[in-house]
């Protein structure tokens, strides 16, 4: 079974520019997570979709971040106009649904976003 | 609101040492802790679990108990490798937020 992937690896852009990064979750999990570790500290929750559906986004920074899930597979991330303070690692996770207390999140490799 | 605090990095040690990286906790009723770890070049990976007091979590000869009395969840291994040169992450979750929680990673690199 394919674990969660994402796409770009690395993008480096220049200030001002916009990024797109994709998830694609392992197939069947309803829960999409984004989180980021920015200047090596601490992973930070950014928004959670379950299914196309935005369940909790009280993690994005700022109205220059939009997350999406068309059709409730992958999933893409825009930065739109990237600032430098929006460098750091993008992680993306997924779980399936149902199991108590807790459904393991699967996170994927994460993408390395350097704005310069 | 929730958080986590885990011992800064980095950490050096020769191989076959004694590993402990702590990590406390702030957050109110009974979460669950895990810890996660980094490998070069790799995403986040489940290292182990607890979801409730006085669990121990073990998985590759790590092992963390869950001590509600102290709030901590401290990763232990009592003889080191290579392979375990990684970036560590103590995390909570509570069903309640649906998310996880991180401390600060704590790098570790272990020397032959």
């Amino acid at each position: 079974e394919a674990g969660v992937t994402q796409f770009p690896s690395h993008s480096v852009i220049e200030k001002g520019q916009t990024v797109t990064l994709r998830c694609d979750p392992i197939s069947g999990h309803d829960n999409l997570y984004w989180y980021r570790r920015v200047m090596g500290k601490e992973i930070k929750f950014l928004l959670h979709f379950v299914k196309e559906s935005k369940q909790d986004e009280s993690g994005m920074p700022n109205n220059r971040f939009l997350a999406e899930r068309t059709g409730g597979t992958y999933s893409t991330l825009k930065v739109q106009p990237a600032e430098l303070e929006d460098s750091g690692v993008y992680f993306c996770a997924s779980s399936p649904t149902g199991g108590r207390p807790y459904n393991e999140q699967f996170f994927g490799p994460g993408t390395r976003l350097t704005v310069l | 609101g929730n958080s986590v605090t885990q011992m800064e990095g980095p950490v050096t040690l020769s191989e076959e040492a004694f590993l402990t990286i702590n990590c406390t906790y702030t957050a109110t009723g009974y979460p669950s802790l895990f810890w996660y770890v980094q490998y070069p070049g790799e995403g986040l990976q489940l290292l182990l679990k607890a979801t409730k007091a006085d669990d121990k979590g073990s998985n590759k000869g790590f092992e963390a108990t869950y001590r509600k009395e102290t709030t901590s969840f401290h990763l232990e291994k009592g003889s080191v490798q290579v392979s375990d040169s990684a970036v560590y992450f103590c995390a909570l979750f509570k069903a309640a937020g649906n998310k996880l929680t991180f401390g600060g990673g704590t790098r570790v690199l272990v020397k032959p």
